[in-house]
């Protein structure tokens, strides 16, 4: 079992509809917690970090579930420019540091 | 955005070569990242230096060698590479190395022959 799973989609949404993704991890011990966005051929960019107490940026949440060791996503009134791969993150203490584990990604695509 | 740079962006190198990958960041950061980005795969954390000092290796064959002469250059040595390195190679740099976010360079796209 991979340590951060996620939904690869794709999602397929037309303009203005909600979406949700979502991210599980296995590690109890994770510590941190970070959506990227990741556009066809280009680098990851940071879209927010992801408290317990949740977060709003926007038209996006994000939202923290230690219990269930989940991470959400939460993308409102969807525009074209949305379309990306979302990349769910998580940080915790391995050998000599922290380690960060990339989830594989979902796809979205958000149409007219 | 220059806050992270990589050069080369793209390389074509064969088997038997010597290169060299340059990540730069401008944004005073202490802690620095390579990783690896294969098609239809995850990210792959490769190393990660704080304060100049390698603090993971995440099980990466000799092959490819970090260096990190200050805490605003990285660099990654390539030699005799197989043609499953062909990949996308990412820098990122961070302010602390303790779980904090992380900001991307452009990525060398590099190709093995």
């Amino acid at each position: 079992r991979k340590e951060v799973e996620q939904d690869p989609g794709p999602f397929n949404v037309p303009e203005g509809a909600t979406v949700a993704f979502n991210c599980t991890y296995s590690n109890s011990a994770s510590q941190s917690f970070f959506w990227y966005r990741q556009d066809c051929r280009k680098e990851p960019k940071l879209l927010m970090s992801v408290y317990s107490s949740g977060n709003e940026d926007g038209r996006f949440t994000a939202q923290l579930n230690r219990a269930s060791q989940y991470i959400s996503l939460l993308i409102r009134d969807s525009k074209l420019s949305d379309s990306a791969t979302y990349l769910c993150v998580v940080n915790r203490v391995g050998s000599g540091g922290f380690k960060t584990i990339f989830g594989a990604g979902t796809r979205l695509f958000v149409k007219a | 955005e220059t806050g992270v740079t990589q050069t080369p962006r793209h390389l074509v190198m064969g088997m038997t070569n010597k290169k060299s990958l340059k990540c730069e960041q401008h944004l005073g950061h202490n802690a620095m990242y390579w990783y690896k980005q294969s098609a239809k795969k995850p990210l792959e954390l490769m190393f990660v230096y704080s304060l100049e000092e390698r603090v993971e290796n995440n099980s990466v064959p000799s092959r490819f060698s970090p260096e990190c002469p200050n805490s605003s250059h990285l660099f990654l040595h390539l030699h005799t590479l197989q043609p499953e390195d062909s990949a996308l190679y990412l820098c990122a740099s961070s302010q602390t190395g303790l779980g904090d976010e992380q900001y991307f360079g452009p990525g060398t796209r590099l190709t093995v022959t």
